[in-house]
């Protein structure tokens, strides 16, 4: 499974946009990226899962080079809820369970 | 939605005690999953099961056994609980579908704590 690289803690402050990189450089060619956000006090939730360029949906968007080495997930004008660790995954689709969760970004989001 | 439902939210148990861990979903997964979850160590995959009575370790078996007798239940087992199983146990299911992209169910996680 390929070793992802995140930033351990970001912040941020309430309405802008935040856009947090992970480094992926011996991505498979049938590996996805997978994002998931964690709460305090909760098991992580699914956000977005791609496989190249660009997938959106109503909670934030996902970029991905041609490359595929790296891939950024962007969420637009966070509020203080966005507040949250944000891991990101790489491996095939079938997977999932097996995946590696690393440390994570810790996001903080100021007023 | 899914529901993964977790029996405890907080437990405490002495050293050298057997505990259960019960996670049930009700969205018919045929996966789930058993995680432990420790501060700067993220997520690691204790045991796993992709069917009735079928379990496969994961990467930290050691010290835990699991049970999967009905589809929508899968038990965690500590034989002799011991300090360094003090931790949040996280519960998981998903479904097999060829062809799309599987996402993890989480519940919201067992924090035991050993004596």
């Amino acid at each position: 499974l390929a070793k992802t690289t995140q930033p351990i803690s970001m912040d941020s402050y309430e309405g802008q946009e935040v856009n947090i990189t992970c480094s992926h450089n011996n991505i498979a060619t049938n590996d996805y990226i997978t994002w998931y956000q964690q709460f305090p006090s909760q098991g992580p939730r699914f956000i977005i899962q791609g496989y190249k360029t660009k997938v959106t949906n109503e909670v934030a968007s996902l970029f991905i080079p041609a490359d595929r080495k790296s891939s950024t997930l962007s969420l637009p004008r966070v509020s203080l809820s966005d507040t949250a660790v944000y891991y990101c995954l790489v491996g095939p689709w079938d997977q999932g369970g097996k995946l590696i969760f690393g440390q994570g970004t810790e996001l903080s989001v100021k007023p | 939605d899914v529901k993964v439902t977790q029996s405890s939210r907080y437990l405490v148990k002495r050293t050298g005690e057997k505990v259960f861990l019960e996670c049930v979903q009700d969205m018919d997964h045929e996966n789930m999953f058993w995680y432990r979850q420790d501060p700067g160590l993220g997520l690691r995959l204790i045991y796993f099961s992709y069917d009735v009575k079928m379990k496969e370790k994961g990467d930290i078996p050691e010290g835990y056994s699991v049970s999967r007798e009905k589809k929508e239940r899968f038990s965690l087992i500590l034989e002799s609980a011991s300090t360094n199983q003090t931790s949040m146990y996280l519960c998981a299911s998903s479904e097999r579908q060829p062809g799309t992209n599987e996402k993890l169910f989480f519940g919201s996680g067992t924090q035991l704590s050993v004596l």
